[in-house]
């Protein structure tokens, strides 16, 4: 079946520090894929996303790039700040036949940035 | 800004009662999700909807159920809640199409007593 693999956290940086997570996936067709972060006490909130391969999603000095060749869609961003602190979900979205979009996560990263 | 609305950040029921979560969602999205998420075991999706009065069956179905009479709200019913249903709920609505993304609500933390 279709599945997310992230790293296993906590992740711990201190601020300006270069941040990568993660993120392979295995999937039966062709899916969109997602980075969502969930800050303490809140819901999920889309963080970028890439419907294709070699797209770059970015947002907020977030990137991830859509690599089919290695199945991967990791997150960077150069200099992480402590308001980064969150959990970062990856997802992976397929069409669904009953007219539905499916989407599948990881576990989870947390990221803890101190000062 | 699509806004999803949970009813409740929190609630606390006893074990056997009859529980209702409510999401509404206010920007005519065709589809609506609920999921639970645990330590450790990420988000995993209860049942969906698709559209008014469909409702398809998620990962983890058993124990709930689900209504979807108005497009704008999808309804989680816990029939007769245990203490293993203790959990973060999260509702989450969307257009059709495979790179449509998920808007969520902020949960509503569960505790059964």
């Amino acid at each position: 079946g279709d599945s997310v693999t992230q790293m296993e956290g906590p992740v711990t940086l201190s601020e300006e520090a270069f941040l990568t997570i993660n993120c392979t996936y295995t999937a039966t067709g062709y899916p969109s894929l997602f980075w969502y972060v969930q800050y303490p006490g809140e819901g999920l909130q889309l963080l970028l996303k890439a419907t294709k391969a070699d797209d770059k999603g970015s947002n907020k000095g977030f990137e991830a790039t859509y690599r089919k060749e290695t199945t991967s869609f990791h997150l960077e961003k150069g200099s992480v700040q402590v308001s980064d602190s969150a959990v970062y979900f990856c997802a992976l979205s397929l069409w669904y036949t009953g007219g539905g979009n499916k989407l599948t996560f990881g576990t989870g990263t947390q990221l803890k940035v101190e000062l | 800004d699509v806004k999803v609305t949970q009813s409740s950040r929190y609630l606390v029921k006893r074990t056997g009662e009859k529980v209702f979560l409510e999401c509404v969602q206010d920007m005519d999205h065709e589809n609506m999700f609920w999921y639970r998420q645990d330590p450790g075991l990420g988000l995993r999706l209860i049942y969906f909807s698709y559209d008014v009065k469909m409702k398809e069956k998620g990962d983890i179905p058993e124990g709930y159920s689900v209504s979807r009479e108005k497009k704008e709200r999808f309804s989680l019913i816990l029939e007769s809640a245990s203490t293993n249903q203790t959990s973060m709920y999260l509702c989450a609505s969307s257009l059709t199409g495979g790179n449509q993304p998920q808007h969520f609500g902020d949960g509503t933390r569960l505790s059964i007593l």
